[in-house]
């Protein structure tokens, strides 16, 4: 069963405008989530992070929301650039899961159009 | 600082062949890890070690071997090569369980 679930493979949006990207989640135990993004050819890099006792953070043009009786987080990013485009993960992360390893989304595809 | 190094980049086996993947990190961290990334499942963990000395499985283990060398180094073994196992390989490092990871530039394996 996935853990964290990132519905939309893939997401449109014009530069200048937000785009918003969602993550779902169904343990409760989870206290802490991550966003990385992902050139192709490239690893991973860590984008911006969010502790359950917040619900938001906030990082330039990148907000991280948490609404933890829903199970969701999202990741605004305003305004867009062409540059924004990458594959974007949701993780989370929580004491129960064994020692806080990090289980990840399925991701999520942006891309910005000029 | 080179980060997180990983060898090969590319690699292509034939069914039932063995592989070593290397992983080294410069960052002094503890913690390393191996995920593999297939197409709309995301990173999923195979193994990880939280310290020198240690390693746990992780998510998807079966088929795999690891060896934490020593604080640097982290590999990851096939010993008798699946197309199931045709993947990108990632190899991450973070100070502590719970800190963000780092993480290589990959290794696209290809088994046949």
């Amino acid at each position: 069963d996935q853990q964290v679930k990132q519905n939309s493979p893939s997401l449109s949006v014009q530069e200048g405008r937000i785009s918003i990207l969602n993550c779902d989640y169904t343990n409760s135990m989870f206290d802490y989530f991550l966003w990385y993004k992902k050139y192709p050819a490239e690893g991973p890099t860590f984008l911006i992070s969010i502790s359950s006792i917040k619900d938001k953070n906030e990082d330039g043009r990148f907000t991280v929301f948490l609404n933890k009786s829903a199970k969701h987080l999202s990741l605004h990013i305003v305004p867009s650039q062409p540059g924004d485009s990458a594959v974007y993960f949701c993780a989370a992360s929580g004491l129960d899961n064994q020692g806080g390893k990090l289980i990840f989304g399925q991701g999520t595809e942006l891309s910005v159009k000029p | 600082n080179a980060g997180v190094t990983q060898t090969p980049k590319f690699q292509v086996l034939k069914t039932g062949q063995s592989m070593t993947l290397q992983c080294a990190q410069d960052m002094n961290h503890n913690s390393m890890y191996w995920y593999r990334q297939d197409p709309g499942m995301g990173l999923r963990l195979i193994y990880y070690s939280a310290s020198e000395g240690t390693t746990d499985k992780g998510e998807v283990p079966n088929g795999y071997n690891v060896s934490r060398l020593n604080k640097r180094e982290f590999s990851l073994r096939l010993e008798s090569a699946a197309p199931s196992q045709t993947s990108v390989y990632f190899c991450a490092a973070a100070w502590g369980h719970r800190d963000e990871q780092y993480f290589g530039p990959g290794t696209r394996l290809t088994v046949t």
